[in-house]
């Protein structure tokens, strides 16, 4: 089983700025990863697939990149809106398809 | 506009099984290349996939919980099912459904399932 981790699990950033966040596989998911946005109460919500392709309605101040072990999801122009928690999931290897623990973004 | 609701009893008894429907409106589900997934989220934690289903029936689960699920689909309804059997309040949760390329491209709101005597 392939195991995604997420860093920071916490990030702080102001209104305006730009949050970069990372997840690991423990092995090679070439570019099979997906990020997705959470917010308080609701259902996740897809961002990105194949690694870098933002999925309909994302705005372009969301953007993704990596491959192998290594992916970024990069939020710029923060609004507060977007304070959330973010999951990256594999699905090189399955199943099972696995999700990161998750990083929680708050804009203050 | 694909949509997907859950719907089943909010309780359930430990060691009875847990049974929760999907009905997907806004297309068909008969659709070859998507799978239909069923995920979890435990109060304060993160995802956990518990397994998807083909319309033609092909299953894949989680390893983790492979000898207690079943999921089945019914392409007259439009709908696919969830079976867990002898819960434990480890499996108190959020339960999602989702159309399932591998990713979760939509995802329904979810239904809490709580797991108490």
């Amino acid at each position: 089983e392939i195991e995604m981790t997420q860093s920071p699990v916490t990030l702080s950033v102001s209104p305006g700025g730009r949050a970069t966040l990372s997840c690991r596989a423990s092995q090679s998911v070439n570019r099979n990863s997906a990020w997705y946005q959470q917010k308080p109460g609701q259902a996740p919500r897809l961002l990105f697939y194949g690694a870098s392709i933002r999925a309909t309605g994302i705005p372009g101040r969301f953007s993704a990149s990596g491959s192998g072990t290594e992916f970024t999801l990069t939020i710029s122009s923060l609004q507060s809106e977007d304070s959330a928690i973010y999951y990256c999931q594999q699905y090189d290897n399955w199943p099972p398809y696995t999700f990161g623990q998750g990083t929680k973004l708050e804009i203050k | 506009q694909l949509r997907l609701q859950e719907s089943g009893p909010g309780l359930v008894k430990p060691s009875e099984t847990l049974s929760l429907t999907c009905t997907v409106s806004g297309d068909s589900i008969n659709r070859t290349n998507d799978y239909w997934g069923w995920i979890r989220q435990p109060p304060g934690k993160g995802l956990e996939w518990i397994g998807s289903i083909h319309y033609t029936g092909t299953t894949y689960y989680s390893p983790s919980l492979k000898s207690r699920v079943t999921i089945s689909v019914d392409t007259s309804k439009n709908q696919f099912s969830l079976s867990l059997s002898s819960v434990t309040a480890a499996d108190t949760a959020v339960y999602y459904c989702a159309e399932n390329y591998y990713y979760m491209a939509v995802w329904g709101k979810g239904t809490t399932v709580t797991v108490s005597s």
